[in-house]
């Protein structure tokens, strides 16, 4: 199936620096969603993408669709701690089953912020 | 978005029991739901797409047996494990499929199962 490889696999940074991440795919995606999970709880929309070099922010969130459709970016500026968890890139794709499109995810960036 | 909620939040069970999760859409009225399975330190597995008024489709590798899906409303979907085992203890979320044209899906709060 379509598998999304997102890196980094966490990261340690200073409160009030800033985050990049990427989501990189073999297929083309027509959709880039990311979530962010807080331990113990479902994921929780952050950003949607649908179209390629679409640029979109949502508070200090900002994530990119990239051009070839194969990829996709999250950046978060002036990290704060509620910012820590795990953030997971997710696209649609016909599974097996064969109902509506389902949402295959990366395998997460553990964001870890450093005192 | 949509508002979502999973019930119980946390279960325990003894192998060999039965156990139901219910899963809500709270705040419209959800035709397609999915339920996703995650085990610890991984990330979320589709497991079936649950349609209202009927049946769901199971994922490769899922037993729709042991899985049973009912999505008897338009706000509500119930996963029931049936026969419980140890190596079903996981974290499973449910999802609804966003109102608009999109491919957005709005989880729940997941419900940790825990079988002894």
């Amino acid at each position: 199936g379509q598998q999304l490889n997102q890196s980094p696999q966490s990261m340690f940074i200073q409160e009030g620096e800033d985050v990049s991440m990427n989501c990189t795919s073999s297929s083309i995606f027509n959709t880039w969603l990311w979530y962010k999970q807080d331990p113990g709880e479902g994921p929780v929309l952050l950003i949607a993408l649908y179209k390629a070099g679409e640029l979109t922010s949502n508070g200090r969130l900002t994530a990119q669709f990239g051009i070839t459709r194969k990829d996709s970016f999250l950046n978060i500026s002036a990290s704060i701690p509620s910012d820590v968890g795990i953030y997971f890139c997710a696209g649609p794709v016909k599974y097996s089953g064969g109902g509506a499109d389902g949402l295959t995810f990366g395998k997460g960036t553990h964001l870890i912020i450093q005192p | 978005g949509a508002v979502v909620s999973q019930h119980p939040s946390r279960v325990i069970c003894k192998s060999g029991t039965s156990v139901k999760i219910e899963c809500r859409s709270l705040d419209f009225q959800a035709t397609t739901m999915f339920w996703y399975r995650q085990f610890p330190k991984q990330s979320l597995m589709l497991m079936a797409t649950s349609n209202e008024g009927s049946k769901a489709t199971y994922e490769q590798g899922v037993e729709k047996d042991k899985f049973l899906i009912n999505h008897a409303s338009l706000t509500l979907s119930t996963l029931t494990v049936t026969s419980a085992h140890p190596e079903d203890s996981s974290f499973y979320i449910c999802s609804v499929k966003g109102p608009l044209v999109t491919y957005e899906q709005y989880f729940g709060p997941g419900t940790r199962l825990t079988v002894t």
